[in-house]
């Protein structure tokens, strides 16, 4: 999965609580992103960060927040705030901003479920 | 609203068959054009990509898609399926003049399915 690791793979979270969903890469990539994926819908970007200490909401940001202190590191909360939080959270990274042409490297995934 | 369709669920090929997976897209100007690969439970895994030039793209695992301007389509071709093959298949866009970012805009996803 190209140098993007996301941990951990499978998480579970009780109602009320937040969570956070590592992801770090060592591509030396600038961009990062954050897709949800549930059956059916396709990739949906929550949030993206072009460089270090910046960051843009995506289309479904809402119960959402992450944090880009590293340019390795891109970690997800998923706060008590999101109401549908069950999915696959997908991790990318992709060189440098403005490289509209650049694909997206993609992590392995980690499976969100509320109990 | 800029859009991609991927207007089968599911395709179903036998091994040794050509296949075709569709992609129409729906994006002012002139976009960038990808396919992914998404076997269960793993993360996304870049074929190909259509920038300029020449219409016909060929990228990983002998897989090749052709663009077509004048019907703003995008598909996915093999001409002779694997087992191996079936997965989960993306098509993506991402429009020019995205403000400094390449922001994807994905298909719902076509399961591709080849049978013995």
């Amino acid at each position: 999965d190209g140098g993007i690791t996301q941990s951990p793979k499978y998480l579970f979270r009780k109602e009320g609580q937040n969570v956070t969903l590592s992801c770090e890469q060592n591509l030396n990539h600038d961009a990062m992103y954050w897709y949800r994926q549930d059956p059916g819908q396709g990739l949906r970007l929550i949030y993206y960060s072009q460089i270090v200490n910046d960051f843009q909401k995506g289309d479904i940001a809402e119960g959402y927040s992450v944090s880009r202190e590293k340019k390795e590191s891109f970690p997800l909360t998923v706060t008590s705030a999101q109401k549908n939080p069950t999915a696959f959270y997908l991790c990318a990274s992709s060189i440098g901003a403005g490289g509209y042409y650049n694909e997206q490297f993609f992590g392995p995934g980690t499976r969100l479920t509320v109990l | 609203a800029q859009s991609v369709a991927q207007p089968e669920d599911q395709v179903n090929v036998a091994e040794g068959n050509p296949l075709t997976v569709k992609c129409t897209y729906s994006v002012s100007g002139n976009p960038y054009l990808f396919w992914y690969v998404q076997y269960p439970n793993r993360g996304l895994q870049f074929l190909l990509k259509y920038i300029t030039g020449d219409n016909l793209v060929k990228g990983s695992y002998g897989f090749e898609a052709e663009f077509n301007k004048s019907q703003t389509s995008f598909h996915l071709k093999k001409p002779s399926a694997l087992v191996s093959d079936s997965a989960l298949y993306f098509c993506a866009v991402t429009p020019p003049r995205t403000g400094g970012y390449n922001k994807l805009i994905f298909g719902a996803g076509t399961r591709l399915a080849v049978h013995p």
